[in-house]
């Protein structure tokens, strides 16, 4: 199985900040990487396939990049709606594996 | 607009069975995969299995191969999720989400996900 690990596993900023969340996976992936956003009590939201591709209403402050096996994915500048866990996924082969998330909170 | 809507919360005890569903529209149910996550309290998200309504062809992953099984309903575009013997350890929130496709073929990614069943199993 290919294991996603993500850093940080927490973080605080503030509303304006610019944040970045990395993703690594155990072996390469090519481009076959997404990221999630799910809110408290919430489903998870789709963001982001193929490592930089913006699914369709997601707001351009979101960013994803990346290939192989380093990737990230930035806000560019934080809106309160953002305060989050973030979650990346390989989508290469099965099993699907996630990352453990990464939670966004506010200073 | 595709949505899926679940099932509802459900409490059981240990050794019980249990179903639950995923009820899908706006789309052809028959054509796209629909996937199956766990989230444990407080933990993240673990890919269960998926499966393709059009024939039940389904994929497991390891973890879930013959703890749970997958299956759907073509004639009421609904999809399941089922235990036999429920454990404590099933304790958790349980989406499903639709696979990922376009005209060039399927991706193993997920949207849109269904609003989450809780299952709370307790003796």
């Amino acid at each position: 199985d290919i294991q996603m690990t993500q850093s940080p596993s927490s973080v605080s900023a503030s509303i304006g900040d610019r944040v970045t969340i990395t993703c690594r996976a155990s072996q390469g992936i090519g481009s076959w990487l997404t990221w999630y956003q799910q809110k408290p009590g919430e489903a998870p939201k789709l963001l982001i396939y193929t490592a930089s591709s913006l699914q369709s209403g997601v707001p351009s402050r979101f960013s994803g990049s990346g290939y192989g096996t380093d990737f990230t994915l930035t806000i560019s500048s934080l809106q309160p709606e953002d305060f989050a866990t973030y979650y990346c996924q390989q989508a290469n082969s099965f099993p699907i594996t996630f990352g453990q998330g990464t939670r966004l909170e506010i200073k | 607009e595709v949505q899926l809507v679940q099932s509802g919360a459900e409490v059981k005890k240990p050794g019980e069975s249990l179903k639950i569903s995923c009820k899908a529209s706006g789309y052809s149910f028959n054509s796209y995969w629909i996937g199956w996550v766990r989230q444990m309290p407080g933990k993240g998200l673990e890919w269960m299995g998926i499966i393709y309504p059009g024939d039940s062809d389904t994929k497991y992953s390891p973890s879930f191969q013959g703890q749970v099984t997958l299956s759907a309903d073509k004639s009421i575009t609904t999809a399941y999720l089922q235990w036999s013997s429920l454990k404590a350890s099933d304790t958790a929130i349980y989406y499903c989400a639709r696979r990922y496709q376009d005209s060039s073929g399927y991706y193993n990614w997920f949207g849109p996900w269904g609003q989450g069943t809780l299952v709370t199993v307790s003796s």
